[in-house]
């Protein structure tokens, strides 16, 4: 099957800081990814569609600002945190499905973000 | 607004019986029901499910959708500790391919 990497796994960051979280499509390509974050015991909220070559695309009460993304290839986009807080602790996983197929998303391993 | 829920939210049960998640949706545009186990980290593809009534099976793991009352199951027979998991339940769009969630099933196995 297709293949989404997601990097870091894992970062911890102080209060203030920005964090990136890279998402790689790996063997096809993808006009369009998508951000999800997960909280402790519940489900994937999608936050964004991520869009090749334009602006992404954000799902009603997710600050734009705040979550910046980039979709700069057609096998990467980046997802940052920026002036990081606490509340935005989470999981977040990005998932593409390549481009004319109606197959399955794949999903990248996740990032737990943890800002202290 | 598009839905997706699941049901039950939790189930416990004990190895060996069989459990059925539930998924039920209220979306413009459907395309494709899709299930997934989610482990530790990111879900794991079951199941994708389009037309009515045929029931696609891996395993002890079968699933059947509805697209007339818009719902759909996923069974699990002989149910093992290694299939605790939260069941994820999601909807595809025509001319999109977001997916919506619903909140999951968390699925717990005791010996």
């Amino acid at each position: 099957g297709a293949v989404v990497s997601q990097h870091p796994s894992r970062v911890i960051c102080k209060s203030g800081t920005s964090v990136k979280i890279e998402c790689r499509s790996l063997d096809f390509q993808a006009t369009t990814m998508f951000w999800y974050r997960q909280f402790p015991k519940q489900s994937l909220m999608l936050m964004a569609t991520s869009n090749e070559g334009s602006k992404a695309t954000y799902e009603q009460g997710v600050e734009k600002d705040k979550f910046l993304i980039n979709h700069a290839s057609l096998t990467l986009s980046t997802l940052t945190v920026t002036s990081a807080h606490p509340e935005d602790s989470s999981f977040y996983i990005c998932s593409a499905t390549p481009v004319g197929l109606n197959t399955e998303a794949f999903f990248g391993q996740g990032t737990r973000l943890t800002v202290v | 607004e598009d839905k997706v829920v699941q049901s039950p939210l939790s189930l416990v049960v004990h190895e060996g019986d069989t459990v059925t998640l539930n998924c039920s949706y209220e979306v413009t545009n459907f395309r494709s029901l899709l299930w997934y186990k989610q482990e530790k980290k990111a879900p794991t593809f079951l199941f994708m499910l389009t037309s009515s009534g045929i029931e696609k099976k891996s395993g002890r793991l079968s699933s059947i959708l509805d697209k007339k009352e818009l719902f759909s199951i996923l069974n699990i027979t002989a149910t093992q500790t290694g299939d605790s998991a939260i069941y994820l339940c999601a909807v595809s769009f025509q001319g999109a391919q977001k997916l919506v969630f619903g909140q999951g099933t968390r699925l717990t196995i005791n010996p």
